[in-house]
């Protein structure tokens, strides 16, 4: 079974810095799909980035970037330039596919404060 | 508008009282999931399904069932609501493909006293 890990339930980031957010699983496969979730005070879940695991070019979307390091099995979110809207809850998933079933399996989550 | 639709949104109950949270959505998509979210738990999935009439359980499928006899809409049945169900419940759908992105609906929140 694969397990996701993100062992900093609380993190706080001034505007305008840039934050780290930590992100480890647990596979045996070798192919397959990591997320990040944000969930703001609305409760809604909200895709951030996506990252597939043959690729090894780190994916980015605007202020958001992963690194992901496959050998060791993490996959850490960078949010640079922080804004106050980027205060959620955010949520490590990863999912495999067999063609036949597709599983998310989502970590404990990290509550990110962004402070002025 | 692309969306998946959760009712209700609010719903206080008590043990033992059948109730159906109801999900639909408009995309077309092939697979549909539930997900309970608790605090210090993250999400996890109670019932998936990978079309119509085809159902599994996910991770913690005990005191629920669920349904997919149309494409567009799978309910989450509690038969008996115990008070250790009071959760927020997440709907959720995507295309059946290895990248297909979880389009989420906005959350029920059940309380059962």
């Amino acid at each position: 079974a694969q397990t996701v890990t993100q062992s900093q339930p609380e993190m706080s980031v001034q505007e305008a810095e840039t934050v780290t957010l930590s992100c480890t699983y647990d596979t045996s496969e070798n192919n397959y799909y990591l997320f990040w979730y944000k969930q703001p005070p609305s409760r809604q879940m909200i895709l951030v980035i996506r990252q597939e695991a043959y690729k090894q070019q780190n994916a980015t979307e605007n202020r958001f970037s992963v690194n992901f390091q496959k050998a060791a099995k993490s996959f850490s979110l960078k949010i640079s330039d922080s804004q106050l809207g980027d205060t959620a809850m955010y949520f490590c998933a990863f999912m495999s596919y067999t063609g036949t079933a597709s599983k998310l399996t989502f970590g404990t989550g990290t509550r990110l404060q962004v402070t002025l | 508008e692309a969306q998946v639709t959760q009712n209700p949104r609010y719903l206080i109950t008590v043990t033992g009282k059948k109730l159906t949270v109801t999900c639909s959505q408009n995309m077309n998509h092939e697979y549909m999931s539930w997900y309970r979210q608790d605090p210090g738990l993250g999400l996890r999935q109670i019932y998936y399904s990978m079309n119509v009439e085809v159902t599994d359980k996910g991770d913690v499928p005990e005191g629920y069932k669920v349904s997919r006899k149309e494409k567009r809409n799978f309910p989450l049945i509690l038969e008996s609501p115990s008070p250790n169900q009071t959760s927020l419940y997440f709907c959720a759908s995507s295309y059946l493909e290895p990248t297909g992105e979880l389009f989420f609906g906005e959350g029920s929140r059940l309380t059962v006293l």
